[in-house]
């Protein structure tokens, strides 16, 4: 059971250059979101969406951009870096009927 | 405006028991989450409360006081495994996860 699928684990990326970050699920959750988590801050929502065709903004969603085309997949662009962007992502789906939220391993991104 | 507190680091000892405490102003309450997250590794979910009250899962207890905006994570015969962060999240009136920072829990022996 794969749950929810991230990529790249890691990525050192030039600031200005374009990045995706992938994920994937297979759990069938209508519900995705993606986090980033800082150093001394909780998790802070950037993006979400409730379902395949819709997406909504979080608390911190400059800089970033998503795209929902189907149920499994959920990938987060970053459409020019910058050194604040520098973060561990994590990607998260959620279950209709609890709410639980299951997160990938998360994806380590350093913009110099 | 939206906010959870907890505690940002404790210290406890093997085979004791230790309380995470955390407080929320939220606007709005639709259940309060405990997550687990080892040091490097994805959080995972630890237990759920949305009525009053206590929630017992083996060594690990959750209890929930809607009224004072107040929920614990009690945590019982303390091992070294235990060792990670705990997260404490609130959803809102829009069913959206507010988070706490996190609370680093250091068990020695």
């Amino acid at each position: 059971i794969a749950g929810i699928t991230q990529a790249p684990t890691s990525q050192i990326l030039a600031a200005g250059r374009r990045m995706t970050l992938r994920c994937t699920q297979d759990m069938r959750h209508n519900a995705m979101y993606w986090y980033r988590q800082d150093l001394g801050l909780g998790l802070r929502l950037i993006h979400y969406s409730n379902t395949a065709g819709t997406t909504g903004k979080g608390e911190v969603p400059d800089g970033y951009s998503v795209s929902r085309a189907n149920t499994d997949d959920f990938p987060l662009t970053l459409a020019s870096a910058v050194p604040s962007q520098t973060s561990v992502y994590f990607c998260a789906s959620s279950d209709r009927a609890t709410g639980e939220l299951f997160f990938g391993e998360g994806s380590r991104l350093t913009v110099l | 405006g939206q906010n959870i507190d907890q505690p940002t680091e404790m210290t406890a000892t093997e085979g004791a028991i230790v309380q995470i405490n955390c407080t929320y102003q939220t606007s709005g309450f639709n259940g309060l989450f405990w997550y687990q997250q080892h040091a490097g590794e994805a959080p995972t979910f630890l237990s759920y409360n949305v009525l009053d009250g206590l929630e017992e899962k083996g060594r690990f207890s959750s209890f929930l006081s809607r009224s004072k905006g107040y929920s614990y994570l009690l945590l019982k015969e303390l091992q070294m495994k235990d060792s990670a962060s705990y997260l404490c999240a609130v959803r809102d009136s829009n069913y959206q996860l507010i988070w706490g920072a996190g609370t680093k829990l250091i068990i020695k022996p």
